[in-house]
């Protein structure tokens, strides 16, 4: 199995900030990394995939970038409804490994 | 507008069994692979079982197998989960989710979530 590492697992934050949350996995995993953004009591929402590719509908200050083993995601300019929980997920090979989320909170 | 409405969730007792199903609309449900992801209260994500678009290949984590069965119906545009032999583990919030043939595998679309707790 591929293991996902988030780091770091939380983080305190404040509007206009610029946050940016790391992923490594075990093994190369080519560019087959998507981010995922979960609110409190919703379902995850799709921010990035393939590594660097910004979902239709997400904002620019959301961007992705790296490959092989290592994976950041980059907010530029914290909004007051980006307060959530973001996970990793490595689409390489089953099973689908999370990593284990990073919540970042208001400061 | 695309839709994914899981249900059948619910309480039941550690040994019991559970059906949960997830209805598509808005999409071609015949083109999209797709996959069931649990939360248990309080932690994060985590995969539970997939299905080929064509419902020929399967996959399941080590944690559900041999216990849970995934199905789907294209005609019906449905999903399925058979739960049985639950645990207290099991305990979660059950999403199912799409990812596009030949993509890279991303879930783009998620339901909103039924949530399974097993306790006595």
């Amino acid at each position: 199995d591929i293991q996902m590492t988030q780091s770091p697992s939380s983080l305190s934050a404040s509007v206009g900030d610029r946050v940016t949350i790391t992923c490594r996995a075990s093994q190369s995993i080519s560019s087959y990394l998507n981010w995922y953004q979960q609110k409190p009591g919703k379902a995850p929402k799709l921010l990035i995939y393939a590594a660097s590719s910004l979902q239709s509908g997400v904002p620019s200050r959301f961007s992705g970038s790296g490959s092989g083993t290592d994976f950041t995601l980059t907010i530029s300019s914290l909004q007051p409804e980006d307060f959530a929980t973001y996970y990793c997920q490595q689409s390489y090979s089953t099973p689908v490994h999370f990593g284990q989320g990073t919540k970042l909170e208001i400061k | 507008e695309v839709q994914l409405v899981e249900s059948g969730g619910g309480l039941v007792q550690p040994g019991g069994s559970l059906r949960l199903s997830c209805a598509a609309s808005g999409f071609t449900f015949s083109s999209y692979e797709m996959n069931w992801v649990r939360q248990a209260p309080g932690k994060g994500l985590e995969w539970v079982s997939y299905i080929s678009s064509s419902g020929s290949t399967i996959y399941y984590a080590d944690s559900v197998k041999g216990r849970f069965t995934i199905s789907r119906d294209n005609a019906k545009n449905s999903l399925y989960l058979q739960m049985n032999s639950l645990r207290a583990e099991d305990t979660a919030v059950y999403y199912c989710a799409r990812a596009l043939v030949d993509s890279y595998g991303h879930f783009d679309y998620w339901g909103q979530g039924t949530l399974v707790t097993v306790s006595s």
